[in-house]
């Protein structure tokens, strides 16, 4: 595709709910990041896949945050059990490998009521 | 881990005028991107740079790695240049870490 593609745009939920965040990365790509942005902060990284595998999961902040990426393109982030403190902006971006300049989506703005 | 210093916060221009943005950080790096974050949120990016200078248009930067910093250099800036700018390091592995950014306000 033309660009780093994220749905929904927007997600409102209950506390305690269950989300799923997805990522469509340009075509091509085979390095995925997925980062969380609050309201006045610089992103933070969440989780990079290298294909299919979770390179690096350090960022995830507990166990209730979980992504996966199948068939090395489309990934989803999923949080169970949502918290008021999981509202932010959940950004994806791909690159076509490793070390080589992200490029991010639109975002998804999560609000957990 | 890294730390990432961006200055300054916040930048107000009138059109027109020239500004440079500042990045300091603490440890080597591989890699350093400069982002700009419009109005809706859409982080686009400016630069790859690790070290050396860079032009594009009206934008260039400047990456010092040996002395940990970068630069952003906006020339005759206009109202669309508003947002907030990032840099952002990639240190071992690929993960990115952001500055807390610049607030560019350019009135017309």
């Amino acid at each position: 595709g033309a660009g780093v593609s994220q749905t929904p745009s927007n997600k409102v939920t209950e506390k305690g709910k269950y989300v799923e965040l997805r990522c469509d990365p340009i075509s091509g790509h085979t390095a995925l990041y997925w980062y969380r942005q609050s309201l006045g902060q610089g992103p933070e990284f969440l989780i990079y896949f290298q294909g299919t595998g979770a390179a690096d999961d350090s960022g995830l902040p507990n166990d209730r945050f979980f992504a996966v990426r199948p068939e090395g393109s489309v990934s989803t982030l999923k949080i169970q059990r949502t918290e008021r403190g999981d509202s932010a902006v959940y950004l994806c971006a791909s690159s076509r490998g490793h070390k080589e300049t992200q490029y991010f989506g639109p975002g998804t703005r999560l609000l957990v009521l | 881990g890294i730390q990432v210093e961006q200055s300054p916060p916040d930048l107000i221009l009138q059109e027109g005028a020239n500004s440079t943005l500042r990045c300091n950080f603490s440890d080597s790096v591989n890699n350093l991107q400069w982002f700009h974050q419009n109005p809706w949120g859409q982080l686009i990016n400016l630069f790859y740079i690790p070290s050396g200078t860079k032009q594009n248009g009206r934008l260039s930067a400047t990456t010092v790695a040996t002395e940990r910093y970068s630069l952003l250099y906006i020339s005759s800036s206009q109202t669309t240049d508003s947002g907030v700018y990032f840099c952002a390091l990639e240190t071992s592995g690929s993960r990115l870490t952001f500055g807390e950014g610049t607030q560019l306000t350019v009135n017309p």
